[in-house]
């Protein structure tokens, strides 16, 4: 069975700081990786996925993620966060079984930007 | 283009009662998974929906329950509920079975509270 551990529930970070959110996952197939964001009061913004191919994906927002097979994870990094940056971000494995999909979700990572 | 729509946004009740909740897809999507998110924890998949039909199901008890309209639509049901059901009830809509890794659009959700 497909799970994910998001291995800091808290980040603090200053404003222009680089940050890395971690997250691991275990699946004995092959899998699908997503990053979403939560703002407070709101749902779920996509903001990148791995599907296939390069290991370096891009996304919105200036954030890119890296999946490391070997390691099974797939880490979050900005090079310079922003105060907007603050959020709580949800890493996440599409699971199929019988054809069909769905996702399950880490605990989640609290990132607070400090000025 | 309407994204998700889930309704009411914020919902109290007590102990004992039943409530639904309801999700309209984003356009040209015919697939509706629905999340149950407690404070401080990641969505926890409930079910989905294809063609008015559940298709799978999450560790969730019987006392919830749902249904899909011929417009995609989709409502969440929940009987006899008890104060650990306070939760926000997110909606996610996707094209397909099997093909969500492509694009699950997320609602704001629904703030329940159980008191």
């Amino acid at each position: 069975a497909q799970s994910v551990t998001q291995l800091d529930s808290q980040v603090p970070v200053f404003e222009e700081a680089p940050v890395e959110l971690r997250c691991n996952y275990s699946s004995s197939v092959s899998v699908y990786l997503f990053w979403y964001v939560q703002y407070p009061n709101q749902g779920l913004q996509l903001l990148l996925k791995y599907l296939s191919g390069s290991t370096l994906v891009k996304g919105i927002n200036g954030f890119e993620a890296e999946f490391n097979k070997s390691q099974t994870s797939f880490h979050l990094r900005k090079p310079s966060v922003h105060i907007s940056d603050t959020a709580e971000y949800f890493c996440a494995v599409s699971a199929i079984s019988g054809g069909y999909n769905k996702l399950i979700f880490g605990a989640g990572t609290r990132l607070a930007v400090h000025p | 283009d309407a994204g998700v729509t889930q309704s009411p946004t914020h919902l109290i009740k007590t102990r004992g009662q039943q409530v639904t909740l309801r999700c309209s897809p984003k356009s040209g999507h015919d697939t509706v998974s629905w999340y149950q998110q407690a404070l401080g924890q990641g969505p926890q998949f409930i079910f989905q929906y294809y063609e008015e039909e559940e298709r799978q199901r999450g560790n969730f008890p019987d006392r919830f329950s749902g249904h899909q309209f011929p417009n995609y639509s989709s409502e969440l049901n929940v009987n006899a509920l008890l104060l650990g059901d306070s939760a926000l009830y997110l909606c996610a809509s996707s094209s397909g079975l099997g093909t969500g890794n492509y694009g699950y659009t997320f609602g704001s959700g629904t703030r329940l509270t159980v008191v």
